[in-house]
């Protein structure tokens, strides 16, 4: 069974850092990994799709690696802005099982 | 930009009484997916379809819940009687191809408050 952490679970920057938002998976036989963003009491917002057979994928101040022989995806984000506060969840599956997704990551970019 | 609906977007019943979510998926998507999230949780697949087909719905509680896509468009998810546990976010979403191998747009969700 599929399981995915991510870790931390809550983290507070000053805007403009660069930050790093960690996701690991128990079974490595995955046919893709997803990232997505959630504004309080809204929908998913997917911001990166990487395919199994892929490394990395990037969207503008996004970068998304993935390490299948770890069970590892990372989710970069280059000068942090206030608007980019948010819980960030990654899901990993696709193929003929279901997407497992992540607790999830609180972040917060402060002024 | 074309977006998956969801009605009503919020929704307090008391426990015993039957509930119905609308979805209306991003058009020619032959994939729908709903899902529930608790407060502080990742999402969790309730059911899936291809088409108007249930693909999975191994974690739907079938003794109270039920969800059907008739005509292979728009879903209902129903669950009746309701109970304090189903307090949640009620997500659907859709994708062009199911298995997970596209993108899964998700509608804005229902929160559900059981009294």
């Amino acid at each position: 069974k599929q399981e995915v952490t991510q870790i931390p679970a809550a983290l507070s920057v000053p805007e403009g850092e660069n930050l790093v938002l960690n996701c690991s998976f128990t079974d490595s036989a995955i046919y893709n990994l997803q990232w997505f963003r959630q504004d309080p009491g809204k929908g998913l917002t997917s911001l990166l799709l990487i395919q199994s057979s892929q490394r990395e994928q990037t969207s503008g101040r996004l970068n998304a690696s993935l390490d299948k022989s770890s069970g590892r995806s990372t989710l970069y984000i280059a000068a942090s802005q206030p608007g980019d506060s948010a819980t960030y969840l990654c899901a990993a599956g696709g193929g003929s099982e279901k997407l497992v997704f992540g607790k999830g990551t609180k972040l917060t970019v402060n002024p | 930009e074309a977006e998956v609906a969801q009605s009503p977007r919020y929704k307090i019943t008391e426990k015993s009484q039957a509930v119905a979510f609308w979805c209306d998926p991003i058009s020619g998507h032959a994939t729908l997916y709903w899902y529930r999230q608790i407060l502080g949780q990742g999402p969790e697949l309730l059911v899936q379809f291809q088409d108007e087909s249930v693909v999975d719905d191994s974690q739907l509680p079938k003794d109270r819940f039920s969800a059907e896509r008739l005509k292979g468009v728009d879903s209902t998810l129903k669950i009746q009687p309701a109970e304090l546990g189903d307090s949640a976010m009620y997500l659907c979403a859709s994708s062009l191809v199911g298995e997970g191998g596209e993108t899964q747009y998700f509608g804005p969700g229902t929160r559900l408050l059981v009294l």
